[in-house]
């Protein structure tokens, strides 16, 4: 069955750059969709389709995918980003998520 | 304004039986496919299910293949999820959410809870 592997844990200073991986076999071939989860909350998608931004998130938020990794990048970190990120992809017929980043901001 | 109102969750023994609900309003139930995702306690995120706009088609975890079903009545904008011989680790946060087979999730519900234990 696909995986996906992402980090445990980025760390990131207030205001700086933020760079989330996903990995996964010839993952540049499918669609990459990265959600945030706040504690106690339910997940929210923030990038759709490798690179696209949902309305209402902000410009600070984007996204690429190629070969065997697709990466969510978070410019100007601020502290609301504090939050779990997970990658998502389709294979096969059934959906797989990766086992969520947690990203802190310092 | 799209809402997902998951409904049903509960405390069920080991090998029991429990029907989720989730009440969809704010757009056009019928045009989209709708899945259902769960999260054990401190856990990430672990598809279930996902079913078609018409409900011709669906599609299972290995985890829970045979064990639960999907459904939808458009007549009623409302999404189920039946489950059957529960077990300890199908404890979870249960959410409802719209998307599409091959796609991504759009919206989701706030979830409901679901614990196995005797």
């Amino acid at each position: 069955s696909y995986e996906l592997t992402q980090p445990l844990s980025v760390s990131v200073a207030l205001g700086q750059t933020a760079r989330i991986t996903c990995g996964g076999n010839n993952i540049g071939s499918k669609n990459v969709h990265w959600y945030q989860q706040k504690p106690g909350q339910a997940p929210v998608l923030v990038i759709y389709s490798d690179n696209n931004r949902p309305s209402g998130i902000p410009e600070r938020f984007s996204g690429s995918n190629s070969g065997n990794t697709a990466t969510l990048t978070i410019s100007r970190a601020q502290a609301g980003d504090e939050a779990d990120y997970y990658c998502q992809v389709w294979d096969s017929g059934t959906v797989v998520f990766g086992g969520g980043t947690k990203l802190t901001v310092l | 304004e799209v809402q997902l109102v998951e409904s049903g969750g509960g405390l069920v023994q080991p090998g029991g039986s429990l029907r989720l609900s989730c009440a969809a309003s704010g757009f056009t139930f019928t045009t989209y496919g709708m899945s259902w995702v769960r999260q054990a306690p401190g856990k990430g995120l672990e598809w279930v299910s996902t079913i078609s706009d018409s409900g011709g088609s669906t599609y299972y975890a290995v985890s829970v293949k045979g064990r639960f079903t999907i459904s939808r009545d458009n007549s009623k904008n409302t999404l189920y999820l039946q489950m059957n011989s529960l077990r300890a680790d199908d404890t979870a946060v249960y959410y409802c959410a719209e998307g599409t087979p091959g796609s991504y999730f759009d919206y989701w519900g706030q979830g409901t809870l679901v614990t196995v234990s005797s």
